[in-house]
């Protein structure tokens, strides 16, 4: 497999549920990013991981816990979600975090909480 | 004011016409520029880098301004395939955080 891939799709889960995404990046990368998109919202940054290292959160509530064993691995542990959080998930990589390089995405997660 | 600014939109333009889209950034030490595209309910995908001298793949031309801090993308002879949303991205210099803009929406029409 190439590039960035996210399991699963899609995702139903209830409030008291507990699940979580996976993301794979097959491209040599250190940068790891979760981002969150609601129905014609724009993308909302909520983590970056640059060489395993969480360097961004951006004010995500703690039902979402991120996790990064490795540089090619990022997961999103959710739990007590909310309807609100019903969006497309997306996990992006880069060489490393910033300048100069370019993100690439996964296909994302749509996730629906009922 | 954002670190990054775009025009939502929508752009509506006829088949073959030639529309142009701009991004303004707020961080004058900004080093590295992209434009991205991203159809309904897919991901974003890379279109092009920016860079300083300007730069061209077939019908897409991306030029940076940095005297005036704003990015552009033209794109000529428009495509039906052409539709979708443009997002502008901006790197801060070393290792900060991307920002993206939050999208034009372009409709090409027959």
């Amino acid at each position: 497999e190439t590039g960035v891939t996210q399991t699963p799709r899609h995702l139903v889960m209830g409030m008291t549920n507990k699940k979580s995404l996976k993301c794979e990046q097959h491209l040599g990368h250190n940068a790891m990013y979760w981002y969150k998109q609601s129905a014609k919202k724009p993308l909302e940054l909520m983590f970056v991981y640059n060489f395993k290292e969480q360097t961004e959160n951006n004010s995500v509530p703690s039902r979402f816990s991120p996790e990064c064993p490795n540089s090619s691995h990022l997961f999103l542990h959710l739990h007590t979600l909310q309807p609100e959080d019903s969006a497309l998930y997306l996990c992006a990589s880069s060489q490393i975090a910033g300048d100069p390089y370019e993100q690439y995405f996964g296909p994302g997660t749509r996730l629906t909480v009922t | 004011r954002k670190e990054v600014e775009q025009d939502p939109g929508p752009f509506n333009v006829p088949e073959g016409a030639t529309v142009a889209f701009n991004c303004t950034y707020s961080n004058s030490a900004s080093q590295s520029f992209f434009w991205y595209r991203q159809d309904c309910r897919k991901e974003p995908k890379l279109l092009m880098s920016v860079y300083s001298s300007g730069n061209e793949d077939g019908r897409f031309t991306a030029q940076l301004n940095r005297a005036s801090q704003y990015i552009s993308l033209l794109i000529r002879d428009s495509k039906l395939s052409d539709s979708a949303t443009y997002l502008c991205v901006v790197n801060p210099p070393n290792a900060g955080k991307s920002t993206f803009g939050d999208g034009t929406t372009l409709t090409v029409k027959p």
